[in-house]
């Protein structure tokens, strides 16, 4: 399984973005790169996904590298609510054989009042 | 929907006996994915399934850990004999399909003593 390598831990201020960076330099030409977070106490949950595009949607905006070995998880304005452990995952593509979420150790994001 | 429902959320036994976590997936989804949570390992995949089928279960620990799927809706992790090692959050989580993201449930917290 490729591998993905985060930052520990990132601080940001109440309302100004967040760029939380993920390094992929091993991802394969059909990989797709999904974001998930834990909030403290509960099950991960979904952020965003994509393949080579730049992705948004109502939580966040994806941006991949153009050689596709390094992503960006983009939160446009940080809230105490977004406080929290954000994965950066590999998934084998939708026709391979398997469908595993293998998941890293994240980065903890901590949002200063 | 009320989400992936999992049971009990919290388990206290003692060392040596048996385990069950229960897990009840979002209905319609067919893909199933039992994942155990510790600081020192982080989120691993134990085992999943795909219409009830275990397809790959190369993360379960050892022969102690089983789990099963009789239905589309019902899954169990069980543990027997317990040990203190197993102490972690075990998580549930289901899918739709494989280009869709996986839901996560609340975590079952096992201490065995």
């Amino acid at each position: 399984d490729a591998k993905t390598t985060q930052p520990n831990s990132m601080e940001s201020n109440e309302e100004e973005p967040v760029h939380l960076p993920c390094n992929h330099s091993t991802i394969s030409g059909t990989d797709y790169i999904h974001w998930y977070r834990q909030l403290p106490s509960q099950g991960p949950e979904y952020v965003i996904h994509g393949l080579t595009s730049n992705v948004n949607n109502r939580m966040a905006s994806l941006a991949i590298a153009e050689d596709r070995k390094s992503s960006t998880l983009i939160l446009h304005r940080a809230t105490l609510r977004d406080a929290a452990v954000y994965y950066c995952i590999l998934r084998d593509p939708p026709h391979s054989g398997t469908y595993k979420y293998i998941f890293g150790t994240g980065t903890r994001l901590k949002v200063l009042a | 929907d009320a989400g992936v429902i999992q049971s009990p959320r919290h388990e206290v036994t003692e060392m040596g006996q048996e385990v069950t976590l229960r897990c009840k997936p979002i209905s319609g989804h067919d893909y199933l994915f039992w994942y155990r949570q510790t600081m020192m390992r982080g989120l691993e995949l134990l085992i999943y399934f795909n219409n009830n089928v275990p397809i790959d279960d190369s993360g379960m620990p050892e022969d102690r850990f089983s789990a099963k799927m009789p239905n589309a809706s019902f899954s169990t992790l069980k543990i027997q004999p317990s040990e203190p090692r197993d102490s972690a959050v075990y998580f549930c989580a289901s899918s739709a399909g494989r280009n869709t993201e996986a839901f996560f449930g609340q975590g079952t917290r096992l201490t065995v003593v």
